[in-house]
């Protein structure tokens, strides 16, 4: 099974300044057609998960352009370019290269 | 726009089944794009994916996860559009939120959550 390891657990940010989460897999998530298979998702209190990337770097549909995800291979990063409010929450990343597919532990954004 | 709604019991004894629904809204359970998916959230936050099944070369197809691949069923039900979830011997350690979630098999992403179900397992 893949491994997924996020850094930091806790993330506390100032609106307007820029914010960065890590996340590592045990193995390479690259697929045979050059795809990374990593994807971020955002847990708001009380909400279910939402997507905000996929398959590394493509943002989903109504996401905002301040984030931004990158990496190849088994070393990813998601990045709020200036965190805003209404991103304080559970950020999670996930492996979908293979069954039994697996997250990351979380990362939690608060404002300070 | 395609809808989960969850349904069932909130408490489970010890030993005893959980048993969850997910009825499907605004498309099919045997729809050849997508995966139809449980995943729990205990106690603590962490998110831990169950199972999943998809129509798939005129047959259906499951995939479990490994901690509870001895435990778990997970049922399409194409006369009422909906998939259910079913853990057997329960324990404590089940506690958690349950959410079932649609899987893009193309653009590999879970892109429409149910609404979370608390199941509590206690005596």
């Amino acid at each position: 099974d893949i491994v997924m390891t996020q850094s930091p657990l806790s993330l506390p940010v100032t609106p307007g300044e820029p914010a960065s989460i890590s996340c590592r897999s045990s193995q390479s998530l690259l697929y045979s057609d050059g795809s990374n298979c990593l994807g971020w998702y955002l847990q708001r209190p009380g909400q279910s998960p939402q997507l905000l990337i996929y398959l590394g770097s493509n943002r989903a549909s109504g996401v905002p352009d301040r984030f931004s995800g990158s990496g190849s291979g088994s070393d990813f990063t998601l990045k709020i370019s200036r965190v805003e409010a209404e991103d304080v929450g559970i950020y999670y990343c996930m492996q979908t290269l293979q069954s039994p597919l697996s997250f990351g532990g979380g990362t939690k954004v608060e404002i300070k | 726009q395609v809808q989960l709604h969850q349904s069932g019991p909130g408490l489970v004894k010890p030993s005893q089944t959980l048993s969850l629904t997910c009825a499907i809204s605004g498309d099919s359970v045997s729809s050849t794009s997508f995966a139809w998916n449980w995943i729990r959230q205990s106690p603590p936050g962490g998110l831990e994916w169950l199972g999943r099944t998809y129509y798939h070369m005129s047959k259906w197809n499951y995939e479990y996860g490994t901690s509870v691949k001895s435990r778990i069923t997970i049922s399409p039900d194409t006369s009422k559009n909906q998939f259910s979830l079913q853990l057997n011997s329960v324990t404590p350690e089940d506690t958690a939120v349950y959410y079932c979630a649609r899987w893009d098999h193309m653009s590999r992403y879970f892109d429409c959550w149910g609404q979370g179900a608390l199941v509590t397992v206690s005596s």
